[in-house]
């Protein structure tokens, strides 16, 4: 069955930067886009962007362009999220989607505070 | 971007009772639309993709219509296990956006 697992909870400093992971399993992972997608506390959902596992294409929100760097290693089947400079209004619960947005990671809560 | 505008911000049903979610797009979506339900402290879960088709094991009390700007997510014979938010997204064109969502309670 097709699983999306993320790493855990991030508690992280201002100005510094933090890479969460999605491991999938169950589904050719080089053939489904990969998405990122952030909710902050009591707010509603924002499209971060894809990735193409199978040639490391990406296409990015305009909003996150500098923020987020999405990349993927075809060999453990897992995509990744760095998020740079963070801030925070950075904190926020971060979601991995397959291509569809039919199957969903647990999600990662990433909190930033000196 | 295309904005979409979720109504209401929060829904109180009874059991049994048939309730309707609008969202509006700020343009023309030509049906890509899909609906979601999320609980608290969970992930979102598809429910409804291309403004009316019903995702795998999804119940058939779900049902979405709609076309062009105005977009709507039904469930009749409402449930407990039906209370959550639901939001609706628009992946017609780039950046994919969200509604706000909606919250429904049982009355």
């Amino acid at each position: 069955q097709v699983q999306l697992q993320q790493s855990g909870t991030e508690l992280v400093k201002p100005a510094s930067s933090v890479k969460i992971s999605c491991k999938a399993s169950g589904y050719t992972f080089t053939s489904n886009y990969m998405h990122w997608i952030r909710q902050q506390p009591g707010n509603g959902l924002e499209w971060i962007g894809w990735i193409y596992p199978g040639n490391g294409n990406t296409k990015y929100n305009q909003k996150f362009d500098g923020k987020a760097t999405l990349t993927a290693d075809k060999s453990s089947s897992t995509a990744y999220m760095q998020l740079s400079s963070l801030t925070s209004e950075d904190s926020a619960v971060y979601f991995c989607a397959r291509k569809y947005f039919d199957y969903w990671g647990q999600g990662v809560m990433v909190t930033v505070s000196s | 971007d295309i904005q979409m505008t979720q109504s209401p911000a929060s829904l109180s049903a009874s059991l049994g009772e048939t309730v309707t979610i609008e969202c509006r797009a700020s343009e023309d979506i030509y049906n890509g639309l899909a609906w979601y339900q999320q609980k608290p402290g969970k992930s979102p879960q598809l429910l409804i993709y291309n403004a009316n088709s019903l995702h795998t094991g999804v119940p058939s009390r779900f049902s979405g219509s709609g076309s062009g700007t105005q977009y709507s997510l039904k469930i009749n014979s409402l449930q407990s296990e039906d209370v959550a938010s639901y939001f609706c997204q628009q992946y017609y064109d780039y950046p994919y956006t969200f509604g706000a969502g909606t919250k429904l309670e049982l009355k």
